[in-house]
C-alpha cells in the first residue's frame, strides 16, 4: 500500500530565509502524481505545487520549488524567501491517478519568525 | 475560480443525533471526496464518489455513510454521532479526467458532546 510520511512535525524560519520540508512516498507504480498542499491557520487547504512522476524536470511556482527524487521517493518543498503568509501546515500528497484516493502525510507545521 | 462550499464551518451535536454534512462544488467535477483531519493524523479518507450515486469506502468508514444523488453534491452523513466523531471534517473536490489536483472546501468543525 501506497504511504506518505513527513518527518518533521514542526519547523521554523526567519522571514526571508529559505526551508525545505521533507517528504518520502512508498510505491510500486511507475507513474503518479505529487503534491504539496498548504493549510493556513483557520483557512482553506490550497495547492501550491504538483509534480508528475513521469517529468524528470522539478516543478516551480514562484517562490516554491521540489526536489524530485523518484528513485529515492523522495520529494521535498523549498520556500525562498519566506513570508509571514508561508506560516502554515504543509501537507505532502500522493495520487497513482486523476481518479484514485490520495494518500496524505501527517503534515509540518511551518512557523515563520518575524 | 472552483469553488466548494461546506453547509456549516461549525456544529455542535449530542451523542446520538444523526448529522448530515453537506457540500457542494460548482465546477462540474467528476470526484467528491470526505476526509476528517485530526492533529497528528492529517487527513484520513472516509468515503469518496467518482460518479453519480456511485461511492467508495474510504481508510475509516465506519460509523459514516455517504450520498450523492447530484453531480454537485456530496454529503456525509453521520447516523448515530458519537464523541469520538469529533473532528474537523473537510469536503473536496477534483475534476477527473487528467486533472489530479483536489480543491477542498473551508472545512466543519463538528463538537459531539
Amino acid at each position: 500500500a501506497q504511504t506518505v510520511t513527513q518527518s518533521q512535525p514542526e519547523m521554523s524560519v526567519q522571514e526571508a530565509e529559505t526551508v525545505t520540508l521533507s517528504c518520502t512516498y512508498d510505491t510500486s507504480e511507475s507513474d503518479y502524481y505529487l503534491f504539496w498542499y498548504k493549510q493556513p491557520p483557520s483557512r482553506q487547504m490550497i495547492l501550491v505545487i504538483r509534480q508528475e512522476a513521469y517529468k524528470q524536470q522539478n516543478a516551480t511556482e514562484n517562490r516554491f520549488s521540489v526536489n524530485f527524487q523518484k528513485a529515492a521517493k523522495s520529494f521535498s518543498l523549498k520556500i525562498s524567501d519566506s513570508q509571514l503568509g508561508d506560516a502554515a501546515m504543509y501537507f505532502c500528497a500522493y495520487r497513482r491517478t486523476s481518479y484514485d484516493k490520495v494518500i496524505f502525510g501527517p503534515g509540518t507545521s511551518l512557523s515563520v519568525i518575524p | 475560480d472552483v469553488k466548494v462550499t461546506q453547509s456549516s464551518r461549525y456544529l455542535v451535536k449530542r451523542t446520538g443525533e444523526k448529522v448530515f454534512l453537506e457540500c457542494v462544488q460548482d465546477m462540474d467535477h467528476e470526484n467528491m471526496f470526505w476526509y476528517r483531519q485530526d492533529p497528528g493524523l492529517g487527513l484520513r479518507l472516509i468515503y469518496f464518489s467518482y460518479d453519480v450515486k456511485m461511492k467508495e469506502k474510504g481508510d475509516i468508514p465506519e460509523g459514516y455513510s455517504v450520498s450523492r444523488e447530484k453531480k454537485e453534491r456530496f454529503s456525509l452523513i453521520l447516523e448515530s454521532a458519537s464523541t469520538n466523531q469529533t473532528s474537523m471534517y473537510l469536503c473536496a473536490s477534483s475534476p477527473g479526467t487528467g486533472v489530479p489536483e483536489q480543491y477542498f472546501g473551508p472545512g466543519t468543525r463538528l463538537t459531539v458532546t
